[in-house]
């Protein structure tokens, strides 16, 4: 199965970009690269996806390398409300989480 | 819009004792329904879906048993809880051919 790597954790400043990276160096022509998030004693939320292009919605932006095998979710002014466990995964129908960057946002 | 509902929000329960979690979705029809659970500071792990009434998966043997009575109601029972049975409980949904998932608020189940 294809698998993806993330840090453990990152830190940002409030109001500051966040860059999240995921490698997926394994990843097959037809998987999708979903984002979500999970804030504490919640269920995860869908954050963002996609297949080759870059995305943007009004949460983030998903920048995809040109070889797939690597993206960012990119949250362009972080909040304190973003402090949460992201995760990044392929085949959006098998949910298997693995344990994700812990972001911590600083005031 | 739709809305996943879970409940109870938290349930403490001693090991022997049944189990009953309920998921219902509203907004929709004929979704994909999920039954996920979470140890603490872990990820997903996918224990039954639905792609329809009565219709059942399971991807991991255990001591946990799903029904879906309605189109829009998903059952997560047990006849005797073990204490390994503790953790974050998630219900999700989605649309036939669609990926994303949308998540439930989940039950924290903690058996003593």
């Amino acid at each position: 199965d294809a698998k993806t790597t993330q840090p453990n954790s990152m830190e940002s400043n409030e109001e500051e970009p966040v860059h999240l990276p995921c490698n997926h160096s394994t990843i097959s022509g037809t998987d999708y690269i979903h984002w979500y998030r999970q804030l504490p004693s919640q269920g995860p939320e869908y954050v963002i996806h996609g297949l080759t292009s870059n995305v943007n919605n009004r949460m983030a932006s998903l920048a995809i390398a040109e070889d797939r095998k690597s993206s960012t979710l990119i949250l362009h002014r972080a909040t304190l409300r973003d402090a949460a466990v992201y995760y990044c995964i392929l085949r959006g129908y098998d949910m298997r989480f693995g344990a994700g960057t812990r972001l911590t946002v600083k005031p | 819009s739709q809305t996943i509902h879970q409940w109870p929000a938290t349930l403490v329960q001693p090991v022997g004792s049944p189990l009953s979690l309920e998921c219902t979705v509203e907004g929709t029809s004929n979704p994909n329904l999920y039954w996920y659970r979470q140890a603490a500071g872990r990820g997903l792990q996918l224990l039954f879906y639905s792609i329809g009434i009565g219709q059942i998966s399971s991807e991991v043997p255990q001591n946990l048993s799903a029904s879906r009575p309605q189109d829009r109601q998903f059952i997560l029972s047990s006849k005797k809880l073990l204490l390994s049975d503790s953790g974050f409980y998630l219900c999700a949904w989605n649309r036939g051919g669609q990926e994303t998932q949308y998540f439930g608020p989940g039950t924290r189940l903690l058996v003593l």
